[in-house]
């Protein structure tokens, strides 16, 4: 199966910092990843996509790398803003789901002023 | 911009009571999903809705849930009878094409059985 698990719960900042938010799955034959953010009350909001056959996607001031012989994904992010402040959660589609995300437990990033 | 909208945004309900979660996804979206987040925990899988037909559901999806999409535009996420367990948020998400692609999600229901 498929289980997607984050390296640290909290990870704390300084504002314009650069943050680097971890991830590690199972499953080898997972095909899609997604970072997604969710602020307080909130559903969660796509952040940045990478597939499989790619190491690294970037975004505005998001780059995702994927390290596939170790599993591992992770999320940077420039010039860390107040504004980041959420929980930032790493999703993986295994392969012959169609439609299914299995989603980590979720990386609280705050952001120190 | 379009968003995926979801009513009510808290519902309470008595254990053992039917609840109806509603969710209007983004207008030329096909594939239509439902997750769940306990407090404190990750967002799960519960089931996915394409051509009218779910295509995938989780072992949470058991036989006390239904999705329906009742008019073309509403997605609907029923609890036959509702247990403590229950309680959590639940999102509903829309998207253009597979889980290959991004998912939108909306703003949740937050489910509360006493």
């Amino acid at each position: 199966g498929e289980s997607v698990g984050l390296h640290l719960p909290t990870l704390s900042v300084q504002e314009g910092d650069n943050s680097i938010i971890n991830c590690a799955y199972s499953n080898s034959a997972s095909d899609y990843f997604i970072w997604y953010k969710q602020e307080s009350g909130k559903g969660p909001q796509f952040i940045i996509d990478i597939r499989s056959n790619m190491d690294k996607r970037q975004g505005q001031r998001v780059t995702v790398l994927l390290n596939k012989t170790v599993k591992h994904l992770s999320l940077q992010i420039a010039a860390t803003q107040p504004g980041d402040s959420a929980v930032y959660f790493c999703a993986a589609r295994p392969v012959g789901a169609t439609n299914k995300l299995i989603f980590g437990t979720g990386t609280l990033l705050a952001v120190q002023p | 911009e379009p968003e995926v909208t979801q009513t009510p945004s808290h519902q309470v309900t008595q254990m053992g009571q039917e609840v109806i979660l509603r969710c209007v996804p983004i207008s030329n979206h096909l594939y239509f999903y439902w997750y769940r987040q306990i407090l404190g925990q990750k967002v799960e899988f519960l089931v996915s809705f394409y051509n009218n037909e779910i295509s995938e559901k989780s072992e949470i999806f058991d036989d006390q849930f239904s999705v329906e999409r009742p008019d073309g535009s509403n997605f609907t996420l029923k609890i036959r009878s509702t247990k403590l367990e229950d309680s959590a948020m639940y999102f509903c998400a829309s998207g253009a094409m597979g889980a290959g692609n991004e998912q939108f999600f909306g703003p949740g229901t937050r489910l509360t059985v006493l």
